[in-house]
């Protein structure tokens, strides 16, 4: 089971990024899967969930509006686009799967994580 | 919004006992999970439901809750078990629907 994430890098204050994450090793379709973020030096911080089949979506306070969730179970695949970034957006971001399809359950496994960073 | 409270930081010798506290109002009706960072590295599930281990996980390693505590304990605590610990709950509710504490550092001496 592994998850890989990639797309992070350098971003200007106000500019958009789209992170992908490649699920392999399981049966993809058939669980929930979320975004964690982890800023420099601070702690996890939960910020979106999609179930298997994308029906439910939920998203913290601090990115609804500016970030999306979505994901293609055609190729195994997560992505979260991030738009009108801001630099407290800065920070590694990781893809996690979820306990079956509930978004009560924990995160396992949790890929490497991406970074990215927001400057002005 | 729910708040869990973690420790910042533990110290223990090698060989002993390290108790890593999770508090939050009446977390011990919620399931916890606890996971294990070590530096530089992405985040290892290490209890969940309260008390199951996954697969892979040394059985030094177990899980409580009830009341307003919930608690990761290590026993016979090794140099490898050195990293940041954090619990994590479903609230559904508040700006947060799944949320995580602030992390406990543990050092071993």
């Amino acid at each position: 089971v592994q998850l890989v994430e990639s797309g992070g890098g350098l971003v200007r204050l106000g500019g958009s990024l789209r992170l992908s994450c490649a699920g392999s090793g399981f049966n993809f379709i058939t669980y929930s899967m979320n975004w964690v973020r982890q800023a420099p030096g601070k702690g996890l911080e939960w910020i979106s969930y999609i179930s298997s089949s994308s029906k439910t979506i939920y998203y913290a306070d601090s990115v609804k509006g500016r970030f999306t969730v979505s994901r293609d179970n055609a190729e195994n695949s997560l992505f979260l686009q991030l738009k009108n970034l801001r630099a407290d957006d800065t920070a590694v971001y990781y893809c996690a799967r979820g306990h079956g399809d509930y978004p009560t359950g924990w995160f396992d496994p949790w890929g490497q994580g991406t970074l990215v960073t927001v400057s002005s | 919004s729910y708040v869990l409270t973690q420790p910042p930081s533990l110290s223990v010798a090698p060989g002993k006992t390290a108790i890593i506290t999770c508090g939050g109002n009446n977390v011990g009706t919620k399931s916890v999970h606890w996971y294990q960072q070590k530096s530089g590295q992405a985040p290892v599930l290490v209890i969940y439901f309260d008390t199951d281990r996954p697969s892979g996980i040394p059985e030094r390693f177990s899980g409580s809750a009830s009341g307003s505590t919930a608690t990761l304990t290590i026993s016979r605590v090794e140099a490898g078990d050195e990293a940041d610990y954090y619990c994590q709950v479903w609230d559904g509710s508040g700006d947060r629907l799944s949320l995580f504490g602030g992390g406990t550092k543990l050092t071993v001496l």
